[in-house]
């Protein structure tokens, strides 16, 4: 089966400074990977994804990069700000047939101001 | 447009006892998927159905199970808990062909 590695597992940040959060996969097959975020008590939130048809996609302040070839992906928010400051999760699936998605660890950001 | 809704927030049992959490989907979603977060832990995947049938399974053991009903709704439950079931469950919902899953807020159980 999948297995999705993620680091790093605590990351601090002076606010507006950047942030990266990366994981590698390990099923060739897996061609959707979103990024969550869990802000303390609240519920998973998708704040980004991608498929494996494109290698980079950009929302605002945040980013995710996929190298195929390497399998792996990372997320990177520019300009944090102290409300980016949350466990985020990545994750990755085969759209194809009922597999399962497989999250990371997560990583806990904080954002110090 | 209503979002993943769960019921109920909380619940407290006792070990040995039986546990039943219930979620509704977004509307137009077909599949739910049920996850466990431990206390300052990952999410564990639990079960997922789609159109009423059971298409995947997490490493759970079998007092572990659920059900999806016509309307897309599902019931998670959960038999003979045990301490170490204290936890969020939570579920969430996706449409048909995607893996874009919305999740709900969750239904924390605690066992005593």
């Amino acid at each position: 089966g999948e297995n999705v590695e993620q680091h790093p597992s605590t990351l601090s940040v002076q606010e507006g400074d950047s942030a990266v959060i990366k994981c590698t996969y390990s099923d060739s097959a897996s061609n959707y990977f979103p990024w969550y975020k869990q802000e303390l008590g609240k519920r998973p939130q998708l704040i980004i994804d991608i498929r494996s048809n494109v290698g980079e996609k950009k929302d605002q302040r945040i980013a995710v990069t996929l190298n195929k070839t390497a399998k792996h992906f990372s997320l990177h928010i520019t300009e944090t700000q102290p409300e980016d400051s949350a466990v985020y999760f990545c994750a990755a699936s085969n759209e194809r047939g009922y597999q399962k998605v497989t999250f990371g660890t997560g990583t806990k950001l904080q954002v110090i101001p | 447009e209503a979002g993943v809704t769960q019921s109920p927030t909380h619940l407290i049992k006792t070990r040995g006892q039986q546990a039943t959490l219930r979620c509704s989907p977004i509307s137009g979603h077909t599949s739910v998927y049920w996850y466990q977060q431990a206390l300052g832990l990952g999410l564990q995947f639990l079960l997922w159905y789609d159109e009423g049938e059971e298409r995947n399974r997490g490493n759970f053991p079998p007092r572990f199970s659920g059900r999806q009903f016509p309307n897309y709704s599902s019931e998670l439950n959960v038999n003979a808990l045990e301490l170490e079931d204290s936890a969020l469950y939570l579920c969430a919902s996706s449409s048909p062909g995607r893996n874009e899953q919305y999740f709900g807020p969750g239904t924390r159980l605690t066992v005593t």
